[in-house]
């Protein structure tokens, strides 16, 4: 059973337009996530996190809003440049627990 | 040169053979994981550990072993390698006290393919 899930496995958008990537998790126990980018031949990279005390963090053009009752997280870039082109992975992890459960990823291509 | 090491970067075998990747890192993280990556699934959790002494399953763990040989060494072993192992396999580290962030760090992914 897929506890982390990203629905959309690609998105397009055009240069200096918002990106919006979203993640979907069934566990109510989950309180910190993260989001990943990963470019191809490389590992994944931190971008950007989020507790669940907070409903938003910002850094730079990433902006992470997280919707409790919902279940529900997103990434917003804005504005959206070609080096962000990447396959993005949202993660989740339960307190005491230390581990951190991926959803399936979306391929993000911003058009120049 | 990379914080998370990891070795082979790529490596065709055989079905039956008995394969090892490794992980190295010199980030002085206390925690190590082992994640593989197929498309359409993600990155799901094979194995993981916390210290030299404690090694805990993750959401696959079926058909891979793990050892832990030092604090700055995760080695991930296919005792008998069969083709839908075939994947992508990244090693990471976290640090014990969690940072601001807790975040993981990633190495750059073994390429294994199963013939």
């Amino acid at each position: 059973d897929q506890q982390v899930k990203q629905n959309s496995p690609s998105l397009s958008v055009q240069e200096g337009r918002i990106s919006i990537l979203n993640c979907d998790y069934t566990n109510s126990m989950f309180d910190y996530f993260l989001w990943y980018k990963k470019y191809p031949a490389e590992g994944p990279t931190f971008l950007i996190s989020i507790s669940s005390i907070k409903d938003k963090n910002e850094d730079g053009r990433f902006t992470v809003f997280l919707n409790k009752s919902a279940k529900h997280l997103s990434l917003h870039i804005v504005p959206s440049q070609p080096g962000d082109s990447a396959v993005y992975f949202c993660a989740a992890s339960a307190p005491g627990t230390y581990k951190y459960i991926f959803g399936t990823g979306t391929r993000l291509k911003v058009l120049a | 040169d990379a914080d998370v090491t990891q070795t082979p970067r790529n490596r065709i075998t055989k079905t039956g053979k008995r394969i090892m990747l490794e992980c190295s890192q010199t980030k002085g993280h206390d925690r190590m994981y082992w994640y593989r990556q197929d498309p359409g699934l993600g990155l799901r959790l094979i194995y993981y550990s916390f210290d030299v002494k404690d090694i805990n399953k993750g959401e696959i763990s079926d058909g891979y072993s793990v050892s832990r040989q030092a604090q700055a060494k995760f080695s991930l072993s296919l005792e008998s390698a069969i083709p839908n192992q075939t994947a992508l396999y990244f090693c990471a580290t976290s640090d014990r006290t969690g940072g601001p962030t807790g975040e993981l760090f990633f190495g750059e992914g073994s390429r294994l393919t199963v013939l």
